[in-house]
This record gives structure tokens, sequence and C-alpha cells, in this order.
């Protein structure tokens, strides 16, 4: 069964600083990967998602993420975090005909 | 208006009482889902239903139960609510098949005392 851990609970950031949020999955073949942000009080919003060709996924509001099959990761950036990409962070996994499983969630914080 | 609605938004109920979260969704998508989300632990499955016809238990279907009355609509019952059935619950739809985004409504906080 596929499983994910995001290792991290809380991230602080300076605004204008970069941003990294990682994510490990645990899955037999290649898997569909997404990362949706979920702000306050709001629903999941998909940032982007990775399912074949190239590991360098570009997605909504300047954030992207790399696929790293030799690590089963999926790591989320942004070089310039801005006070509104606040929020909880989910990283998901799924695979064909099955359901999501999603990771525990990171929540960012960004300081003025 | 949202792809996905969800009602209510905010319920607070007595232990031992039924209530029922409403879901509509005017994607068109067959595949309908039921998760829960609580602080540290992520959105845990409760039921999904991939046609009018399917139902199946998720990760945590214990204490819950649902309807799928038409492709666009699918209800989860919580039939004697319990103080730890409180917490945020989100509808979600999706096309068949690998791949495919994942839509939530805005979820339904629920309140158990």
């Amino acid at each position: 069964a596929q499983s994910v851990t995001q290792p991290d609970i809380h991230i602080t950031v300076s605004e204008g600083a970069s941003l990294e949020l990682r994510c490990n999955y645990s899955y037999g073949a290649t898997p569909y990967l997404f990362w949706y942000v979920q702000s306050p009080g709001q629903g999941l919003q998909l940032l982007l998602k990775y399912f074949s060709g190239d590991t360098l996924v570009q997605g909504i509001k300047g954030f992207e993420a790399e696929f790293k099959r030799s690590q089963s990761s999926f790591n989320l950036r942004k070089p310039s975090v801005h006070w509104s990409d606040a929020a909880e962070y989910f990283c998901a996994v799924g695979a064909n005909g099955q359901n999501f499983v999603f990771g525990p969630g990171t929540r960012l914080s960004v300081l003025p | 208006d949202a792809d996905v609605t969800q009602t209510p938004r905010n319920r607070i109920t007595k232990t031992g009482k039924r209530i029922m979260l409403e879901c509509s969704q005017t994607k068109g998508h067959d595949r309908m889902y039921w998760y829960r989300q609580d602080p540290g632990l992520g959105l845990r499955l409760i039921y999904y239903s991939f046609d009018v016809k399917d139902i199946n238990k998720g990760e945590i279907s214990d204490g819950y139960s649902v309807s799928r009355q038409a492709q666009a609509k699918f209800s989860l019952s919580l039939e004697s609510a319990i103080p730890n059935q409180t917490a945020l619950y989100f509808c979600a739809t999706s096309e068949a098949g690998g791949g495919n985004t994942i839509y939530f409504g805005e979820g339904s906080w629920l309140t158990v005392v």
C-alpha cells in the first residue's frame, strides 16, 4: 500500500526567502504525485501534479516540484515566498484505480 | 458557484444524535469521496464511490455511513455522533482513472459535544 510522509510539521520562513517542503512516498511502481494547498478556512487546491515525463513540474502561484525516483521524493519549492503563501501544504500519492493517500501536512508561516 | 458544495459548513451536535453532511458536485465526475481531517493526521478516507451503484469503505469507516443518491450527490451520516468525531470533513470528486485531480469542497466543521 502506498504511504506519504512529510517530515516537517511546521516551517517558518521570511517573506522573500526561498522555500522547500519535503515529501517522501512509498509505492511499488511509478506513482501519481500531487501537492495541494489549504488556506485557512478553505478546501484544498491543487498546486501541481506529476505522473510522467519531465521530473520537474511547474505549478500555480510560482511553485515547482521535482520527482526523484531514487530518493522516493517529491519536494515542493518556491524561489521567493509571499505572505499569502502562508497555509498548510499536503503531498499526496495516487495510483491507477486506487485511492489517494495524503501526507500529514506541513504548515507554513511567513514572517514579514 | 463552487464545483463541490457541502452543507452544512458548520454544525454543533450532541453526543448520540444523528447528523448528515451533504455534498453535491457540478463537475460531472463519477467518483466521489468523503475525507476527515484532523490536525497532524492529514486527510483520511472515510468512504468512496466510483459510481452510483458502487460504495466502498475507506480507512476509517466505522461509525459512518454514506448514500450516493445520484451521480452528483453523496451524503455522509453519523448515526450516533460521538465527541471524537469532531473534525473537519471534506467531500471530493474526481474523474475515473489514475492521475486525475481530486477537487475538494470547502469543508464542513462538525463539533460533537
